[in-house]
């Protein structure tokens, strides 16, 4: 398995303001993806992030919202620009690892926008 | 796209019971691999049990087993001796088997273990 760790935990943060989440897994993966899971709700895919290229957005989910960046095989960052009270959410990176194509997830960020 | 069906919202089970939730799926791909995941209040997602669509074989993790039905593209997971600690959302989900894609969820089932 992987151990994959996220800064913030969780965050409360102003209208308009900008957050950054650290997402770090403790072995090279691949790919590594970001999904949104709003109050109640199931896992939603942001993006794909593959190292040394852009990431892959899914529709209803743009660039200049959430960039993201993938330096290395081990990390990645999601910014929530711009924010507004509806991208309060749970924010959660995951990596897939090795021949079992089983997916680890980080312990998720909380954040609340005022 | 594939889609991924969980019919029941909420379920409970007395503490040392057997419960099964149900989880349908919708795709046109041959090979895929399916996953139940437990979220507890903690929010940590962890991966419960894998299945591969190629293996008839159900798979089985301690307490917790499914029963694959590729045809009727159905995948159940079944929770033996239930115990408080499993109260938690699981979620069923869905994974290409080309590998390092990304997996498609269920709407979840909240399930509660009665002491």
């Amino acid at each position: 398995s992987a151990v994959i760790s996220q800064k913030p935990s969780r965050d409360i943060c102003q209208r308009g303001t900008s957050l950054t989440i650290q997402c770090q897994v403790d072995s090279q993966v691949t790919m590594m993806f970001w999904y949104r899971q709003q109050p109640g709700q199931s896992l939603t895919l942001i993006a794909t992030a593959n190292q040394g290229s852009e990431a892959t957005y899914e529709s209803g989910f743009v660039i200049d919202k959430f960039p993201i960046s993938r330096p290395n095989l081990t990390f990645s960052t999601l910014t929530v620009s711009n924010m507004s009270p509806e991208d309060s959410s749970i924010y959660l990176c995951s990596g897939g690892l090795g021949e079992r194509n089983e997916q680890f997830f980080g312990p998720g960020t909380r954040l609340t926008v005022l | 796209a594939q889609t991924v069906t969980q019919s029941q919202p909420e379920m409970s089970v007395q503490e040392a019971e057997t419960v099964t939730l149900s989880c349908t799926y919708d795709t046109s791909e041959n090979n895929y691999y399916l996953f139940w995941y437990k979220q507890p209040p903690s929010r940590q997602m962890i991966l419960v049990i894998r299945q591969e669509a190629y293996k008839q074989q159900n798979a089985t993790e301690n307490r917790f087993s499914v029963n694959f039905q590729k045809a009727a593209k159905s995948f159940s997971l079944k929770i033996s001796d239930s115990q408080l600690g499993d109260t938690a959302m699981y979620f069923c989900a869905f994974m290409k088997h080309r590998g390092n894609t990304p997996l498609v969820f269920g709407k979840g089932t909240r399930l509660s273990v009665i002491a």
